[in-house]
């Protein structure tokens, strides 16, 4: 039973340019969500897709959008991208509406900006 | 505004030592609390996770307990091992109009020393 992947583990880019990460949730899980953990910090929201609908957001800039496929895995796309925009990108699944079972999360993408 | 707190930001201890680190928070409506390890660069891994009638759960080594009235939660960590080593985040959920929503601490950085 596959677990919470996603690719590619690391990335660089230069201001400006955009970037696209995937996921794949965990087997049988039908709702991702992405999160952007700053070095030192803990996951900041970024939003949660549930039937190739984004379902949820935090507070980020338009900048930040996605994508969710038929077959539950997701995209994050991130345009005109920034120096801050550096961070380890978490994706996590579940299933929705059980809210009482954790969530998994992937191993996550490392970005850097210059 | 829902906050999440941890103390202390970090701690080393020797291995073989017992420690407890600790979460406060002011998430409301509640409705569960989950305690993560995360090791650097990788995704976090669940280790517990307690709803509002639950006062301890045990994963091995690791023990949350939950006081819903005072709001606070502790992870006791016994007999630590040098795979210990990782930041633990503490994340409480609550339901804002039928929306879950995870409010995450920045974690505790533990380091175990030999």
């Amino acid at each position: 039973d596959a677990g919470v992947t996603q690719s590619p583990t690391h990335l660089i880019k230069t201001r400006g340019q955009q970037v696209t990460l995937r996921c794949s949730p965990k087997s049988g899980h039908d709702t991702v969500s992405w999160y952007q953990q700053a070095l030192g910090q803990g996951p900041q929201f970024i939003f949660q897709y549930y039937e190739e609908e984004e379902r949820q957001r935090g507070n980020f800039p338009d900048r930040f959008s996605g994508h969710q496929f038929p077959n539950y895995s997701s995209e994050l796309n991130v345009n005109a991208l920034l120096l801050g925009d550096s961070a380890l990108y978490l994706c996590a699944s579940r299933i929705y509406g059980q809210t009482r079972e954790t969530q998994y999360f992937g191993p996550g993408t490392r970005l850097l900006v210059l | 505004k829902n906050q999440v707190e941890q103390s202390p930001q970090s701690l080393i201890i020797l291995e073989g030592k017992n420690c407890t680190l600790q979460c406060n928070y002011t998430v409301s409506p509640f409705s569960n609390l989950r305690w993560y390890k995360q090791d650097t660069g990788r995704g976090p891994v669940s280790l517990t996770i307690m709803t509002f009638s639950e006062n301890t759960k045990s994963n091995g080594r690791y023990t949350a307990t939950l006081d819903a009235d005072t709001k606070q939660s502790s992870l006791h960590i016994t007999a630590s091992q040098l795979s210990d080593s990782a930041s633990y985040i503490c994340v409480v959920s609550g339901r804002n109009f039928g929306n879950e929503k995870l409010t995450f601490g920045t974690g505790t950085r533990l380091t175990i020393i030999p």
